[in-house]
């Protein structure tokens, strides 16, 4: 069975320094998504992007973040200058347009 | 804008009782309703959904929930728990139309105990 796949799985990185977060959405998706998940906090919506373009994005989807999708397979998600607060899961997820969202298995983030 | 509380962050419950776990919802405008199962180390799996016609829908592994729109609610059930039913469940929404963003709740860490 298809599924969405996150990498890498576990990220480290230093206060002030860019991370790319990467995913594969299944093949025959058209609308992904980026959500995170503080530590024992509720899952947040990030962004939504769909034609090569953001569709919905929330409040804390800030200039630092950024999302791309770079070669038809990959979709990415950049922070520019992390901070220790964006020290989360990240989920990747991808649909064909239903309300049916199949997550990945997301990325933990860890900000030092 | 819309929002999900779920009543209970923990429910400890003995194998092969029935168990019920709690969702209530606000919006403003008509909604989508999910619950997602979390395991331990893995993403996010839909159990089921309700998008139009019987408020009763059955999803995988024996769950089910019921839709009650005067109330603003969409309970998980389960008759009979498994101790691999252990997980965090997270019920979520989203407004009908073009608008796909879940809204997700707490979570409830279900603990299946011998």
């Amino acid at each position: 069975e298809p599924e969405v796949t996150q990498t890498p799985s576990h990220q480290v990185t230093q206060m002030g320094q860019e991370v790319i977060l990467r995913c594969v959405p299944i093949s025959n998706h058209l609308y992904f998504y980026w959500y995170r998940q503080i530590l024992g906090q509720k899952v947040e919506f990030l962004v939504s992007f769909y034609n090569n373009e953001i569709s919905e994005k929330s409040e804390i989807f800030d200039d630092q973040f950024s999302v791309e999708r770079p070669d038809g397979s990959n979709f990415t998600l950049k922070i520019r200058s992390t901070k220790l607060e964006d020290s989360a899961m990240y989920f990747c997820a991808s649909n064909t347009g239903s309300y049916e969202q199949y997550f990945g298995p997301g990325t933990r983030l860890t900000v030092t | 804008a819309q929002s999900v509380t779920q009543l209970d962050s923990q429910v400890p419950v003995f194998e092969e009782a029935p168990v019920e776990l709690r969702c209530n919802y606000s919006s403003s405008v008509s909604v989508y309703l999910f619950w997602y199962v979390q395991y331990p180390n893995q993403g996010l799996q839909l159990l089921l959904k309700y998008l139009s016609g019987s408020t009763l829908v059955k999803g995988i592994n024996g769950f089910e929930a019921e839709f009650n729109k005067s109330q603003t609610s969409f309970h998980l059930r389960k008759p009979s728990v498994h101790i691999s039913d252990t997980a965090e469940y997270f019920c979520a929404v989203c407004q009908t139309g073009s608008a796909r963003q879940l809204t997700f709740g707490s979570g409830t860490q279900l603990t299946v105990l011998p």
